[in-house]
């Protein structure tokens, strides 16, 4: 089946610096990326879309500046979280849409980044 | 607005007992239906969708779902519930009509199965 490798797994860093989490797919062409944040016990809170080739769309509230995300490939998407603050700590995980086939109804999700800055 | 519902944040069973997890949506037309599970400090993995057709669809490790129609629910079911299906659950649902493919999220629902 159609599997997303998301790295790392878990980060931890200093305030100011940026940390970038990969997710890759591996064996199919994800259209679109979906990028989410979720906070202990809570479900999950889309922050970012993006299709391949174009600037990501971003949900009301999430600053596009401090949260970079690059899709520049099928296979390839990126969140960078620039100057990291301790309040930007949370557990990230990606969600690709493939865009042909019966997997187009389907999503496949990464395995998550635990980001802590400290 | 579209929303989700999952209106219990726990559910507690025993082993061997009948689960069910509930969810219910608030979505214009006829949208697509799924279910993930979720394990501490992992991604979530996909249990089941309802595209169309039949409305009792079987997915992984013995779970299924019913979609109701009048109802605009599709609980979550498994005849006999194992500890090892203790995690976080998650319905979600893709309006049709959303041309960015985005899925709108239930607020998640924990089950415990007790030995």
């Amino acid at each position: 089946g159609a599997v997303v490798s998301q790295h790392p797994s878990w980060v931890i860093c200093k305030s100011g610096t940026s940390v970038k989490i990969e997710c890759r797919s591996l064996d199919f062409q994800a259209t679109t990326m979906f990028w989410y944040r979720q906070f202990p016990k809570q479900s999950l809170m889309l922050m970012a879309t993006s299709n391949e080739g174009s600037k990501a769309t971003y949900e009301q509230g999430v600053e596009k500046d401090k949260f970079l995300i690059n899709h520049a490939s099928l296979t390839l998407s990126t969140l960078t979280v620039t100057s990291a603050h301790p309040e930007d700590s949370s557990f990230y995980i990606c969600s690709a849409r493939e865009g042909r086939g019966t997997s187009a109804y389907g999503y496949t999700f990464g395995s998550g980044t635990r980001l802590t800055v400290v | 607005a579209q929303s989700v519902a999952q209106p219990e944040d726990q559910v507690n069973v025993a082993e061997g007992n009948p689960l069910t997890v509930k969810c219910t949506y608030s979505v214009s037309g006829n949208p697509y239906l799924f279910w993930y599970v979720q394990y501490p400090n992992r991604g979530l993995q996909f249990l089941l969708k309802y595209i169309t057709g039949d409305n009792l669809v079987k997915g992984s490790y013995g779970f299924e779902a019913e979609f109701n129609k009048s109802q605009t629910s599709f609980h979550l079911k498994k005849p006999s519930a194992l500890v090892s299906d203790s995690a976080l659950y998650f319905c979600a649902v893709r309006p049709l009509m959303d041309s960015n493919y985005q899925l709108i999220w239930g607020a998640g629902t924990k089950l415990i199965i007790k030995p």
